[in-house]
């Protein structure tokens, strides 16, 4: 049973360029998350997908956008990169209605912006 | 908001010893919550949860966590320590009223001395 797994693994990009990365969910789960996880910070909420669409939105601005495709798989895109946003970028995957509690984790995605 | 406090950034403890995390919360409702490890260059991975029932609950690699509602805590144990259990905990807080976003702290550094 393939557990979360994202893509790439590290990301090196130059500011005000655009990126896209890719999650796909643990078998079985139909809602994916993403966080991302600054140096030595915990993992903050940027937004999470349900059935296609946003359900929910952390405090991060509209230069972060995503999608979720009816395999239940996500991307995560980010426009316009500012130094700030060098950080991991974690996906999670989880069942919908109370499941979406027990979230399982990739490894993430390492983005660096110079 | 909900909100999470680990007041322990960095803790040494030696092989064989006990171990506690702390955590405290902050969040109107019953909380939801969560203790997740992470090891070097990895994603998250769940150790256990708390939603509601016994406040002692028991995860997995032999750790356990209390919830104690009076004093708005989480905190993590473990009788005795392996070298393996060295890594970064991180406690988390989440509610059905916020529709499922998990809110993290930031997180404690555990080393582990032979």
């Amino acid at each position: 049973d393939a557990g979360v797994t994202q893509s790439p693994t590290h990301l090196i990009k130059t500011r005000g360029q655009q990126v896209t990365l890719r999650c796909s969910p643990k078998s079985g789960h139909d809602t994916v998350s993403w966080y991302q996880q600054a140096l030595g910070q915990g993992p903050q909420f940027i937004f999470q997908y349900y059935e296609e669409e946003e359900r929910q939105r952390g405090n991060f601005p509209d230069r972060f956008s995503g999608h979720q495709f009816p395999n239940y798989s996500s991307e995560l895109n980010v426009n316009a990169l500012l130094l700030g946003d060098s950080a991991l970028y974690l996906c999670a995957s989880s069942l919908a209605g109370g499941g979406r509690f027990e979230q399982y984790f990739g490894p993430g995605t390492r983005l660096t912006v110079t | 908001a909900q909100s999470v406090t680990q007041p322990d950034i960095h803790i040494t403890v030696s092989e064989g010893a006990s171990l506690e995390l702390r955590c405290n919360y902050s969040y109107g409702a019953t909380p939801y919550l969560f203790w997740y490890v992470q090891s070097p260059g990895q994603g998250l991975q769940l150790l256990l949860k708390y939603f509601s029932g016994d406040t002692l609950v028991q995860g997995i690699k032999g750790f356990e966590a209390e919830f104690k509602r009076s004093q708005s805590s989480f905190n993590l144990r473990k009788p005795s320590v392996h070298w393996s259990d060295a890594a970064e905990y991180f406690c988390a807080v989440g509610a059905r009223s916020n529709d499922y976003k998990l809110s993290f702290g930031a997180g404690t550094t555990v080393t582990v001395r032979a």
